[in-house]
């Protein structure tokens, strides 16, 4: 199965806000709730940043959102700043065959 | 505090066999699966599979289906990635992370071990 399709890259200015779409289909993203959302410096371990479509873990900025329509889940930066400069990376389950499906990344900059 | 530590990089060549480690500290070992993803160089994030350390059992991705053995040691705390035979194509870093069985995420992730394998 394919891997889920994101944006190469979103860019925007401090202050501003930027979404990151994530498109699977009805056998992942589309039937269950279970996505998650990575950020990832270069050279760096990834770090949780959403699960649950939209849930934060402990110590994650409410700058942070996430949401789902159909099968696509998106992820909201708002308020942007120099330090959101990474890579992100959406996940989903895909049921006991498949398992699960990582997007292919977005790198976002901040201008 | 949950920690996940591996162990460091590694220099192969096509044939070799290799084990990579994670120590899991700071929370119950056998009660949350370990997952084990793969990033090869300057590519996406892949899942590869997850583990129980309760009973090691395993859920393996498809696509890496018999490539890579999972195992883990409960008295030392530690979970295994295991090859028989690398090839070229096993160049990549490989992440170990702290699975959530409920909602399906990794919510710790261990630093990464750096695996070349040289043809």
């Amino acid at each position: 199965q394919s891997a889920l399709t994101q944006p190469a890259s979103v860019s925007g200015s401090p202050g501003q806000s930027i979404t990151i779409s994530c498109t699977g289909t009805s056998s992942d993203v589309g039937t269950y709730s279970q996505v998650s959302w990575y950020q990832q410096y270069p050279g760096k371990a990834p770090r949780l940043m959403l699960f649950g479509v939209s849930k934060r873990p402990s110590g994650i900025s409410d700058r942070f959102s996430g949401s789902k329509s159909g099968n696509t889940a998106s992820l909201t930066i708002s308020g942007l700043q120099a330090e959101d400069e990474a890579n992100y990376f959406c996940c989903s389950y895909a049921g006991d065959t498949t398992s699960w499906l990582f997007g292919g990344g977005t790198k976002v900059t901040v201008l | 505090e949950v920690q996940l530590v591996q162990s460091g990089a590694e220099v192969k060549q096509s044939g070799d066999s290799l084990r990579i480690s994670c120590k899991a500290s700071g929370y119950s070992f056998t009660t949350y699966w370990i997952g084990w993803v793969r990033q090869m160089p300057g590519k996406a994030l892949e899942w590869m599979g997850i583990i129980y350390p309760g009973d090691s059992a395993t859920r393996d991705s498809p696509s890496l289906l018999g490539q890579v053995t999972m195992s883990v040691d409960k008295s030392t705390n530690t979970a295994y990635l295991q090859w028989s035979s690398l090839k070229a194509s096993d160049t990549a870093v490989y992440y170990c992370a702290r699975y959530d069985s409920g909602y399906e995420y990794l919510d710790h992730w261990g630093q990464g071990t750096l695996v070349t394998v040289s043809s």
